[in-house]
């Protein structure tokens, strides 16, 4: 059974990094065809795609995080990482990790973790 | 870039009713690449169904997905209490490469 879990501080300053990473068991991230993605959740709001890692280490990012975003990967690790910039107050959310399957689907999700970043 | 709508924003049902919910798509998109997942409270978004019609594993029958070019559609043929929550429809594209719908809340009557 696969299992994803993300970890990384809970509260972030004004202008500082989000660093999170996302633990993965029970299958590879190099696993043929999948990418391995990081959707975020504002208190109250919708789902909001943030960005994809492939397989093969190519990255997909939101046009509108883009210039914040870095998406990586770690197969020794068998962990992905979420990187994002410059950070305000409109970046608190729960953050999901997520495996997208070849049917572009979200089959995968780990439980969530809240980021705060006070205004 | 594609933009869903959802509608309606929310629902009031009782157990046992039927439920409808629409996505609307800005433009005819690729039925393959529309996806509806379910939301509860305080856990992450689950799968249901893929390719607008195709159920996930654990999704119970009593879900179907239908629809095409721009308007696709959620039914729940008979409301069980746990199927109370919070429905989004996710599109695979070009630019974003995923994106979502706004939600549709069901919730009790």
């Amino acid at each position: 059974q696969l299992q994803l879990q993300e970890s990384g501080p809970g509260l972030v300053k004004p202008s500082e990094t989000l660093s999170l990473t996302c633990s993965v068991s029970g299958g590879s991230i190099s696993s043929r065809g999948y990418y391995w993605g990081w959707v975020r959740q504002p208190p109250g709001k919708g789902l909001e795609w943030i960005g994809s890692l492939y397989y093969s280490g190519r990255t997909d990012y939101n046009p509108s995080l883009k210039s914040r975003v870095t998406i990586s990967g770690d197969t020794s690790k068998n962990q992905f990482s979420l990187k994002l910039h410059s950070v305000t107050a409109a970046d608190t959310a729960v953050y999901y990790c997520a495996r997208v399957r070849p049917a572009w689907d979200s089959d995968y999700w780990g439980q969530g973790t809240l980021v705060t970043v006070p205004s | 870039e594609i933009v869903l709508t959802q509608s309606p924003g929310s629902l009031s049902l009782s157990p046992g009713d039927r439920a409808t919910l629409s996505c609307r798509a800005s433009q005819n998109i690729n039925s393959g690449f529309l996806v509806w997942y379910q939301q509860k409270p305080g856990q992450a978004p689950r799968l249901l169904i893929y390719g607008t019609s195709s159920r996930a594993s654990d999704t119970p029958d009593r879900f179907s997905g239908s629809g095409s070019g721009t308007d696709f559609t959620l039914t729940i043929s008979r409301l069980e209490p746990e199927d109370f929550a919070v429905y989004y429809c996710q599109h695979y594209g070009n630019s974003p490469l995923f994106t979502f719908g706004p939600g549709t809340k069901v919730d009790i009557k």
